[in-house]
């Protein structure tokens, strides 16, 4: 069946740090996603992985922000000198076929 | 630009009375369309697509393609229904999803 961690679960940073936040699929899902779901832009696209290589990086809202997969697995997204802007919840999914996407619990994550 | 349209923020209906979740899309050869809800505290989770035209705890979503619309209908609302629903379509080759800005339906007793 589908199967989709985050971690942490919540994360609490200062403006300018870096973040790294981490999504744990388990085995079999080739396409992975993350979205960002804020208060005042909703649910949006960030970036897609076929196996470890990210054809579409369209939604990454700037060049602080990238993302990572290895082993055709476990992907982190990092936010590089975070700004308070960056805080949301950070969601992955995976797709299980027929278009539709598992999602897993997300990412708080709060820029102070 | 692919865009899905919810025009309702906030939805508040009596438990028993009938729901209707809009939803429009802007025109781009033959979309595909699903519902997304997302309980309190609780993981965003499909609800049903276009596709299957199947009906899942009692809600079901018809496509229009003359009005752009995949509306949300249930006929009786339930108090456990109370939830936030997004409608989103499938797009470009990697079938990204392209939200709504969602419905926070509230039934009340």
């Amino acid at each position: 069946g589908a199967g989709v961690s985050q971690s942490p679960s919540n994360k609490v940073t200062e403006k300018g740090k870096d973040v790294e936040l981490r999504c744990d699929p388990i085995s079999g899902h080739t396409a992975l996603y993350w979205y960002r779901q804020s208060l005042g832009q909703g649910l949006e696209f960030l970036i897609y992985f076929q196996g470890n290589s990210a054809p579409d990086k369209s939604g990454l809202p700037s060049d602080r922000f990238s993302a990572e997969r290895t082993g055709g697995s476990v992907s982190t997204l990092t936010i590089q000198r975070t700004q308070q802007e960056d805080s949301a919840v950070y969601l992955c999914a995976v797709n299980l076929g027929a278009k539709t996407q598992y999602f897993g619990p997300g990412t708080r994550l709060l820029v102070l | 630009a692919q865009r899905v349209t919810q025009p309702e923020k906030l939805l508040s209906v009596f438990k028993g009375a009938p729901v209707e979740l809009k939803c429009n899309y802007s025109y781009s050869g033959s979309p595909e369309l699903f519902w997304y809800v997302q309980y309190s505290r609780q993981r965003l989770q499909l609800l049903l697509r276009h596709i299957s035209r199947e009906s899942i705890k009692g809600f079901t979503a018809d496509l229009n393609k003359g009005e752009t619309s995949f509306h949300l209908k249930k006929p009786f609302a339930q108090e456990e229904d109370s939830a936030m629903y997004y409608c989103a379509r499938s797009t470009g080759g990697g079938n990204k999803l392209t939200f709504g800005t969602g419905t926070q339906l509230k039934v009340e007793l």
